[in-house]
């Protein structure tokens, strides 16, 4: 049974399309990540929710809006993507400071 | 510069050899993370530290907290070691900053 989830595994679309990446954990922890890793493997915080709270948006264009349904479920909407927006996506929960990551969805833009 | 440093870069070794990978930051930090992202992508938390040593099958984690400097020791490396390493910290208020990694290639 999975602990942290995220759909799709691969999203592939064009310039202009707005998509969703999906998160849910069954952990029940309060806080939850969206994580973006480039191509050059390195990765930047992108939005922090805590009980359902945006508590930090890391200078992440407005184009991107995260929506956490419930406390398991913490979505990534894009609008209007580009280029520029294809990495892999990380979902990730904390308790007590550790992370548990899910298996993230590579995005490719064309 | 980014405030959580990594070294080395790459790293290639021997099955069998002892290796070591560095952590060093700038800012305060309430705990460090080694993470480990294997080939397939898939990130799993090793350690977190906010003070001493912490010990796991092969794998050893220290911190120094007035030098601002972390260390992962794996013990008799072997191929299945191969992946890259991830220091990140927790600065506080929900904030993690991620190093850039260290790949390693362990060779039979």
């Amino acid at each position: 049974d999975t602990a942290v989830s995220q759909t799709p595994k691969y999203l592939v679309t064009q310039m202009g399309n707005d998509k969703s990446i999906k998160c849910e954990q069954n952990l029940g922890h309060d806080t939850m990540y969206w994580y973006k890793q480039d191509s050059k493997k390195f990765l930047k915080i992108m939005f922090s929710y805590n009980n359902k709270e945006l508590i930090i948006n890391e200078t992440v264009p407005n184009r991107f809006s995260p929506k956490s349904p419930d406390k398991a479920h913490l979505n990534l909407h894009i609008n209007s993507l580009e280029l520029g927006d294809s990495a892999v996506y990380f979902c990730a929960t904390d308790r007590g400071g550790e992370q548990y990551f899910g298996p993230g969805t590579r995005l490719t833009v064309t | 510069k980014n405030e959580v440093e990594q070294s080395p870069q790459n790293l290639t070794a021997q099955e069998g050899e002892f290796i070591t990978i560095n952590c060093s930051y700038s800012v305060g930090i309430s705990a460090l993370h080694w993470l480990q992202q294997h080939p397939g992508g898939g990130i799993v938390s090793l350690f977190m530290l906010s003070s001493g040593k912490k010990k796991h099958g092969r794998l050893i984690a220290t911190i120094n907290i007035q030098e601002k400097h972390s260390s992962l020791h794996i013990t008799a490396s072997h191929p299945r070691d191969s992946a890259v390493y991830i220091c990140a910290v927790n600065t506080g208020g929900f904030k993690t900053i991620f190093g850039a990694g260290t790949r390693l290639f362990v060779k039979a």
